[in-house]
Formats: structure tokens, sequence, C-alpha cells
């Protein structure tokens, strides 16, 4: 089925340091989602975009809706270590209220 | 938003069984949603159940082997069937969050085909 593609993979990073993640998709959606699973949990969610150009922050963590519908990014500010995680991009369209996740990205963050 | 219990937790079960997964959600909801995460990967969606209609099934996944019941707006099951080793994977049960705030998601069922 359709997938949301994530960069990067994985990414290992000292406290403190900033991170930047990004989803890519061959196909338009109105609605970008970013959320966190950790181990042996569901994902939660973390923001939530809805217009094309949206810049939306929650804390230390910032996402943007690209202006093509196509993309999103997500950044954290000044990593601490309860960061550790696979965060997930999701896209969807209103009226199919289907989530389309990303492949993921997972983040470990040192001490 | 939404509270969603999800039982079992985990399990361990025989090949050729059957396990079926409960989700409770704490307030009334129009739609739930089933997803399989298997291992290392991302989320993939099995079904949306309304209640008081069948479930509608993406492609790949097949009533006769994930049977789900949607009785009331606040409960579902999943069931899957006939299990082999190739399902284990993570269950979830998600449900639309209020004012269109995203979707929630259960802690999910881990589960293991020996």
């Amino acid at each position: 089925g359709q997938q949301l593609n994530q960069s990067p993979q994985s990414m290992f990073i000292q406290e403190g340091e900033d991170v930047s993640m990004n989803c890519t998709s061959s196909s338009i959606f109105n609605t970008w989602l970013w959320y966190k699973q950790d181990p042996g949990e569901g994902p939660v969610l973390l923001i939530a975009l809805y217009k094309a150009g949206e810049l939306t922050s929650n804390g230390r963590l910032t996402a943007q809706f690209g202006i093509t519908r196509k993309d999103s990014f997500l950044n954290i500010s000044a990593s601490i270590p309860s960061d550790v995680g696979i965060y997930f991009c999701a896209g969807m369209n209103t009226g199919f209220q289907k989530l389309v996740f990303g492949t993921g990205t997972r983040l470990l963050v040192s001490p | 938003s939404a509270v969603i219990s999800q039982k079992p937790s985990r399990d361990i079960c025989q090949r050729g069984t059957s396990l079926t997964i409960q989700c409770q959600v704490d307030s009334q909801v129009t739609m739930m949603f089933w997803y399989r995460q298997q291992p290392g990967q991302s989320l993939t969606l099995i079904a949306t159940a309304n209640q008081g209609s069948e479930a509608t099934y993406e492609s790949g996944f097949v009533i006769d082997k994930f049977p789900i019941s949607r009785p009331n707006l606040t409960f579902s099951t999943l069931t899957v069937s006939n299990m082999s080793p190739e399902d284990s994977s993570i269950y979830l049960c998600s449900v639309e969050g209020l004012l269109n705030y995203g979707y929630t998601f259960g802690s999910g069922t881990r589960l293991t085909v020996v």
C-alpha cells in the first residue's frame, strides 16, 4: 500500500543537539500528523498540521506543512534523553479519514 | 482526547489458533481503526470499523483472516484467525481525536505466534 518516505531512517545524536527529520509523499495530503512511539507503546500525537505552509510548535517541537502539500518536516530543539523513540509522519485526506504512515525515523540521544 | 484500553497487551499463541483483541474507548466514537505493525516496520491499516455495519478492509486484508466486531460506539474486537508465525506483530486500535485533532492510538497488543 501507499507509504510515506521519511529521512533519515535513524539518527544518533548528543543531548542538547537539534534534530531535523522530514517526510515526503508522491501524492497530496491536506492533513499532516507527527507521532512518537516509545517501545511497547502505541504512537502518541505530537503535532497536527491542517494548512499548506502552516508552521506549528509544541514546546521544543516545530513542524511545517509543505507548500506543495507533499511534504512535512519536524524539528526538535535541544534534544534530551527522553526524546528517544521512533517518529512517524502520517498523511490524511479529509473525507477518507484513513492515515497513511511514514517509514519512521529512529532517534537515539546520548546523554 | 479519547482514552483507549486495549487487551491483551501481549500474548504468545500456538500456530493454527485464533486470538481476539479487545479495544474499549472512554467516549462514543463513530469510527474505529485497526492497524498492524510488523517487527521494525511502520503501521499499516487493516480495516475501519463502523458501528452497525460491516468493517471495511484494506487491500491485502480479508474478513476471514481478521474478523472484526463493532457492537456499540465504544467497543470493537479484532480476531486474528488461524495464526501463523507471519502474524507476529503489534496490533493497534485507533479512534479519531476530538475536533479532528489527529487520531489516538491504544498501547497495542504484541502478538507472538510460535
